[in-house]
């Protein structure tokens, strides 16, 4: 299948401070990608679609100045956690979009921990 | 929205025997059904999927049916092995090409 790669894997920060996620699509273009959160023992969240060259979309309850998507090519897009705070804590996954058929690949996913 | 519901929430197999997850959706025009396969603290792996134009798709040992009129689908696993232990995801594409998830099932094969 396709490849997605996601970075940082893991990343501890101070509360406050912002971190930044990188999610690329190694083998094929993806106009859509979507970011996911997940808590422990518990599925996939949806927080927000993202479009190249576009405003990301957010799902509802997510806010959309502390979770800053960027979907700036066709093979990369970020979210940025900024002020990061403990409950902000969790496993962060991204996916892309690939072409026909469509699929959808995920990111080896980044545990964001906010101490 | 779409309303996908997953069971059972775990399951324990012995080494060799079947597994069966299913899936039922709310959306009638979701018409995209993959199937992840998740292990701790990696993302989720696509290990099938199937489109609402066909009923049934079979990789190997996996196999996954739709029945679009009830509005559920199968995962379906035969001679399980240890390492096929871990968290299975359903999923439908929704009308925004996002996927909704189902809350997962948590495998388990003794050997």
């Amino acid at each position: 299948g396709a490849v997605v790669s996601q970075h940082p894997s893991r990343v501890i920060c101070k509360s406050g401070t912002s971190v930044k996620i990188e999610c690329r699509s190694l083998d094929f273009q993806a106009t859509t990608m979507f970011w996911y959160r997940q808590f422990p023992k518990q599925s996939l969240m949806l927080m927000a679609t993202s479009n190249e060259g576009s405003k990301a979309t957010y799902e509802q309850g997510v806010e959309k100045d502390k979770f800053l998507i960027n979907h700036a090519s066709l093979t990369l897009s970020t979210l940025t956690v900024t002020s990061a705070h403990p409950e902000d804590s969790s496993f962060y996954i991204c996916s892309a979009r690939s072409g026909l058929p469509e699929k959808l690949f995920f990111g080896s996913g980044t545990q964001l921990s906010v101490l | 929205g779409e309303n996908v519901e997953q069971h059972p929430s775990t399951l324990s197999v012995q080494e060799g025997d079947s597994a069966v997850i299913k899936c039922t959706y709310s959306d009638s025009a979701s018409n995209y059904f993959p199937w992840y396969k998740q292990e701790l603290g990696k993302g989720p792996q696509l290990i099938i999927d199937i489109r609402s134009n066909v009923g049934e798709k079979k990789d190997q040992r996996i196999a996954v049916t739709l029945n679009k009129t009830a509005k559920h689908f199968s995962l379906h696993i035969t001679e399980t092995q240890p390492e096929d232990s871990a968290v299975y995801f359903c999923a439908a594409l929704n009308s925004g090409y996002a996927l909704n998830f189902g809350k997962g099932t948590s495998l388990l094969v003794t050997p």
